[in-house]
């Protein structure tokens, strides 16, 4: 099973500010990487798949780069709705795994 | 527009069985694969189970194999996840979701299960 480990746990800024998120899979998985927002009480919102492609309706601040076991999600301007927990998710392997999640909260 | 709304979460005791549905619109069900992905309070996303676009085909993580299985009505545009042999360690909120070129997208509201005495 490939695991998924997410850096910072918790990322304090400011709105306006550029966020960095971080991925490692614990062996490759070539781009076939996702990252994914959840908001208090709602289900997970697809953001950005094979690393670096937004999800219909997403906000071009949102980007994503990475490959093979090293990948980042970018927000260049925080709004003040981005402030959530972000997952990243593997589709190379079976079974799909997720991180454990950074929690993006308003310094 | 897509809608994917779960429901037939509950208490349950341990060791009892439960089912779970997920009614879909706003796209042409048969012709997609599902998920049923979890998350227990306060913790992280995890898989749990898929199924192909006919049903002829299913997985399950490792940690309920054997006790749920994954199924679905193409002419009712639904999936169900029928959980047996229920333990607290399954205590979650269950969401499903469709396989968007493989991704999970969308995901349903989820439905709540407690498993306890």
């Amino acid at each position: 099973e490939i695991v998924l480990t997410q850096s910072p746990a918790t990322l304090s800024l400011s709105p306006g500010e550029r966020a960095t998120l971080s991925c490692r899979a614990s062996q490759s998985v070539s781009s076939y990487l996702a990252w994914y927002q959840q908001k208090p009480g709602q289900a997970p919102r697809l953001l950005i798949y094979d690393a670096s492609n937004r999800a219909t309706g997403i906000p071009a601040r949102f980007s994503g780069s990475g490959s093979g076991t090293d990948f980042t999600l970018t927000i260049s301007s925080l709004e003040p709705e981005d402030f959530a927990v972000y997952y990243c998710q593997q589709r190379s392997n079976w079974p799909k795994t997720f991180g454990q999640g950074t929690k993006l909260e308003i310094k | 527009e897509v809608q994917l709304v779960e429901s037939g979460g509950g208490l349950v005791q341990p060791g009892g069985s439960l089912r779970l549905s997920c009614a879909a619109s706003g796209f042409t069900f048969s012709s997609y694969w599902m998920h049923w992905v979890r998350q227990a309070p306060g913790k992280g996303l995890v898989w749990v189970s898929r199924i192909n676009s006919d049903g002829s085909s299913t997985s399950y993580a490792d940690s309920v194999k054997g006790r749920f299985t994954i199924s679905r009505d193409n002419a009712k545009n639904t999936l169900y996840l029928q959980m047996n042999s229920l333990r607290a360690e399954d205590t979650a909120v269950y969401y499903c979701a469709r396989d968007y070129i493989s991704w999970f997208d969308p995901w349903g509201q989820g439905t709540l299960v407690t498993v306890s005495s």
